[in-house]
């Protein structure tokens, strides 16, 4: 896994409460990104980053903000969970843009009721 | 939009058969093209193809990029029950850092 640990593994929450979940890695990579993996639409970008502070929207982003303020950290934060949030969430690094040298998290399983 | 398509959506076989999987791709300026295995959680990076590296070979495992067609093939033969798993299809384009994954296909090998 390359050093990557994803927090919390498992939550479950309520409709309308924020959550953050949180990405660590201790490779120094540059790229970092935010998936969400749901049956049927394989693994789809919310989120990434192309350095400390520098972030920019993938495909499914909206309900979701992100925050690097460390090369170390990147931060996905659901401002109002929904039920539609409820997904698999994978954070990814990597030293270049994706590529060979992309590195998974073990995953963060998200249940919003 | 860049798009990516794998088929097919699933896959059951027996051990010791030989089994092929498709993606197809829509990019703007194409620069790779990826494997990558999916067992229980996170996906391990298996092949990356390029315009200038079109055919990568790893054991039983095969894969070929068709610059013509847009579109990749991964081969595994003599298939065996550690090789089920969800196997993901990715691009990169030179004009984004976001590499855009298929939905997988999903490959179950029985006894």
């Amino acid at each position: 896994d390359a050093g990557i640990t994803q927090s919390p593994r498992h939550k479950v929450t309520e409709t309308g409460t924020p959550v953050t979940l949180r990405c660590h890695q201790t490779e120094n990579h540059r790229y970092m990104y935010w998936y969400r993996q749901d049956p049927g639409h394989g693994l789809r970008l919310i989120h990434y980053s192309y350095g400390v502070k520098d972030t920019d929207k993938g495909e499914v982003s909206d309900g979701y903000s992100v925050s690097r303020s460390k090369t170390e950290d990147f931060l996905l934060t659901l401002e109002s969970a929904t039920s539609s949030q409820t997904s698999v969430y994978f954070c990814a690094a990597a030293p270049g843009q994706g590529g060979e040298k992309l590195f998974f998290g073990s995953g963060t399983q998200l249940s919003v009721l | 939009e860049d798009k990516v398509v794998q088929s097919p959506l699933s896959l059951v076989v027996h051990e010791g058969d030989t089994v092929t999987l498709n993606c197809s791709y829509e990019v703007t300026n194409f620069r790779s093209l990826l494997w990558y295995k999916q067992e229980k959680k996170a996906p391990t990076f298996l092949f990356m193809l390029t315009s200038s590296g079109i055919e990568k070979k790893s054991g039983r495992l095969s894969s070929i990029l068709d610059k013509k067609e847009l579109s990749s093939i991964l081969n595994i033969t003599a298939t065996q029950t550690g090789d089920s798993a969800i196997y993901l299809c990715a691009v990169l384009s030179y004009n984004t850092d976001k590499l855009i994954f298929g939905t997988g296909t999903r490959l179950q090998v029985f006894p």
